[in-house]
């Protein structure tokens, strides 16, 4: 059972635009909403995260975009530059553990 | 400040074979959690330890087995290696167990079975 679908598989921009990845997710406990980029070879690191008690949260070209009634929530990269391209990751854990539980992956591609 | 470290970074066994991977957390982070990312997946959740003290297992067949040394240190075993076990093992450390504090993941280890 998938209970964090990430949407779309694959995503090309040119640079300076908007990326857009959505996630939806099932269930109601969780509270806890990070995003993940991953490069080729590496380990996912953390880009920003949010808490179900805000709807936005911006850290630099960065933006979380939070609906709770939709059960949906989606990352903005403004100003998309070719060092952005990557695989990225959204991801959700319930109350009181570190379990996460994540998406399938965006492979965003960023071109000049 | 050192990241989460895992070793060894790449890794060949053969079917049948046992392998065991470390991983040491960003100092004063007393949680790690070991998840399995198959290429092309997200990944997957393993187990967590904190305090030494196994708080979750995923779904994953009892050949998986992992834990946690006094200096918060983790060990992640796999016993009777299959082809399908081939991934990278991720290891993710946070400062307080049980409340979904943010996770910071090594560099992986890549494990392939031949």
């Amino acid at each position: 059972q998938q209970q964090v679908k990430q949407s779309p598989q694959s995503l090309i921009v040119q640079k300076g635009g908007i990326s857009i990845i959505n996630c939806a997710y099932e269930n109601t406990a969780f509270d806890y909403f990070p995003w993940y980029q991953q490069f080729p070879g590496k380990g996912p690191a953390l880009l920003i995260a949010i808490r179900p008690d805000v709807s936005e949260k911006k850290e630099g070209r960065f933006t979380i975009s939070f609906n709770k009634s939709a059960k949906q929530f989606s990352l903005h990269i403004m100003d998309s530059q070719p060092g952005d391209s990557a695989t990225y990751f959204c991801a959700a854990s319930k109350v009181n553990t570190d379990k996460l539980i994540f998406g399938t992956g965006t492979r965003l591609q960023v071109f000049p | 400040d050192a990241g989460v470290t895992q070793s060894p970074t790449h890794l060949i066994k053969t079917r049948g074979q046992q392998v065991t991977l470390r991983c040491s957390p960003i100092s004063g982070h007393k949680s790690v959690s070991w998840y399995q990312q198959v290429l092309g997946q997200g990944p997957q959740f393993i187990f967590q330890y904190y305090e030494k003290e196994e708080r979750g297992r995923g779904n994953f067949p009892d050949r998986f087995s992992a834990r946690q040394f006094p200096n918060y240190s983790s060990e992640l075993n796999v016993n009777a290696l299959l082809l399908g076990d081939s991934a990278l093992y991720l290891c993710a450390s946070s400062f307080a167990g049980q409340l979904n504090t943010e996770a910071f993941f090594g560099q992986g280890t890549r494990l392939t079975v031949v």
